[in-house]
């Protein structure tokens, strides 16, 4: 069985700082991927990021970026330049390459103070 | 653009009643799911959907079905509400096995059962 961890319930940054998010996953496959999604308050959850465990690059998308470490299992968002849009809960997931099933952490509260 | 729709914003139903949450996708995915999120725990998959009348249980099931009767709908069923199911519900859609795999997201229905 594959599990997501999020330790940290809620969160706060300073806008225009940069914050990271924590993200740790269990499972003994070796091909996967990995997500990074977004809820912002009462609207609809968009993809944030993706990143494919057979690729040693970090994925970046403008002002987020992630730490993928597949050793230690961790896949952690850096949100650089924090705006008050960035405000939301975020999820991290995972999904085998050959699922279609993701498995969701139970998120990180972030709120971007003026 | 991918649009998920699902039938209700919020809904209030009680004890004991049938309830039926709709959600239809325009992009021709073949992949459809039901997840229920609640504070502290994520999003937790009900049931999913690979293909027309096909279905598989999730992580939660119990008291809850599915139908998927065309490709575009599926509808989440509970046979008999009960306070415990008071909730959010999240539809999502994808593709199957693609390189893809992103996951797009419905609105969310909020379901209070008195």
């Amino acid at each position: 069985a594959q599990t997501v961890t999020q330790s940290q319930p809620e969160m706060s940054v300073q806008e225009a700082e940069t914050v990271t998010l924590s993200c740790t996953y269990d499972t003994s496959e070796s091909n996967y991927y990995l997500f990074w999604y977004k809820q912002p308050p009462s609207r609809q959850m968009i993809l944030v990021i993706r990143q494919e465990a057979y690729k040693q690059q970090n994925a970046t998308e403008n002002r987020f970026s992630v730490n993928f470490q597949k050793a230690a299992k961790s896949f952690s968002l850096k949100i650089s330049d924090s705006q008050l849009g960035d405000t939301a809960m975020y999820f991290c997931a995972f999904m085998k390459r050959d699922g279609n099933q993701f498995y969701f952490g139970t998120g990180t509260s972030l709120t971007v103070i003026p | 653009d991918v649009k998920v729709t699902q039938s209700s914003r919020y809904l209030v139903k009680r004890t004991g009643e049938k309830v039926f949450l709709e959600c239809v996708q325009d992009m021709d995915h073949e992949n459809m799911f039901w997840y229920r999120q609640d504070p502290g725990l994520g999003l937790r998959l009900i049931y999913f959907s690979y293909d027309v009348k096909m279905k598989e249980k999730g992580d939660i099931p119990e008291g809850y079905s599915v139908s998927r009767e065309k490709k575009e709908r599926f509808s989440l069923i509970l046979e008999s509400a009960s306070t415990n199911q008071t909730s959010m519900y999240l539809c999502a859609s994808s593709l199957f096995q693609t390189r893809i795999h992103e996951q797009y997201f419905g609105p969310g229905t909020r379901l209070t059962v008195t």
